[in-house]
């Protein structure tokens, strides 16, 4: 069975930092683009960050560049999301996705960041 | 503040066809394909239109997806009730250097 699981969310206060975590079982992830999206309560979807399958290239919407670092380790099948100085608006479930590029993605069932004092 | 513009909600009775656009510029639709995700609330987004007109495995053909110049549209025929969700659409922005969602849509059957 495919699975994304997502883990290291919770509760940190105003410029703290969380390292999300997202573990692959099933496939493996050195032939996918790995992806975080993330929705704030009540919004839309919003692309986070994607990083090459073998890492070589990343890219980060621009509020979280600076911030946010994507990064993955493919022999532990493993993809990461280091977030520095959080922000309220930073508040959301955020998703780990896995993409082939030819119509095969997967997504976690996504992992909860709340940002409060 | 998304580049992607969607409407945001459309509805029809059981049965019926609805359509969705997405309304993007060249750096987005205009140069790069879309993608259309369903998303139904407390699970996880699913994928149902890759490279503007395909369908991925296991998506039923009442999905379909099409394109010219800077829009797209998703249409979804023989609307069920299990098909109650929000869709975004999704492009890969060359200028931004950065992949964009839609606004979304909330699509209700009447």
């Amino acid at each position: 069975e495919v699975q994304l699981v997502e883990s290291g969310g919770g509760l940190v206060q105003p410029g703290g930092s969380l390292r999300l975590s997202c573990a692959a079982s099933g496939f493996s992830i050195n032939q996918y683009w790995m992806i975080w999206v993330r929705q704030a309560p009540g919004k839309g979807l919003e692309w986070v960050a994607n990083i090459k399958p073998d890492g070589s290239d990343k890219y980060h919407v621009d509020s979280v560049k600076g911030r946010f670092t994507i990064s993955r380790d493919n022999a532990k099948n493993t993809q990461f999301l280091q977030m520095n100085s959080l922000r309220a608006e930073d508040m959301a479930v955020y998703y780990c996705v896995g993409d082939r590029g030819d119509g095969t993605m997967y997504w976690g069932q996504g992992i909860l960041v709340t940002v409060s004092s | 503040q998304s580049v992607l513009t969607q409407p945001p909600s459309v509805s029809a009775a059981p049965g019926q066809k609805v359509t969705i656009s997405c309304s993007g510029s060249s750096s987005n639709i205009g140069n790069n394909y879309v993608s259309w995700y369903q998303h139904l609330p407390g699970t996880a987004p699913r994928l149902i239109i890759h490279d503007s007109n395909k369908r991925p495995s296991g998506i039923p053909d009442r999905f379909s997806g099409s394109k010219s110049g800077t829009s797209a549209t998703l249409g979804i025929a023989g609307l069920q009730t299990g098909d109650e969700a929000d869709y975004y659409c999704g492009a890969w922005d060359s200028r931004l250097s950065a992949y964009v969602f839609g606004t979304g849509t909330k699509v209700t059957v009447l």
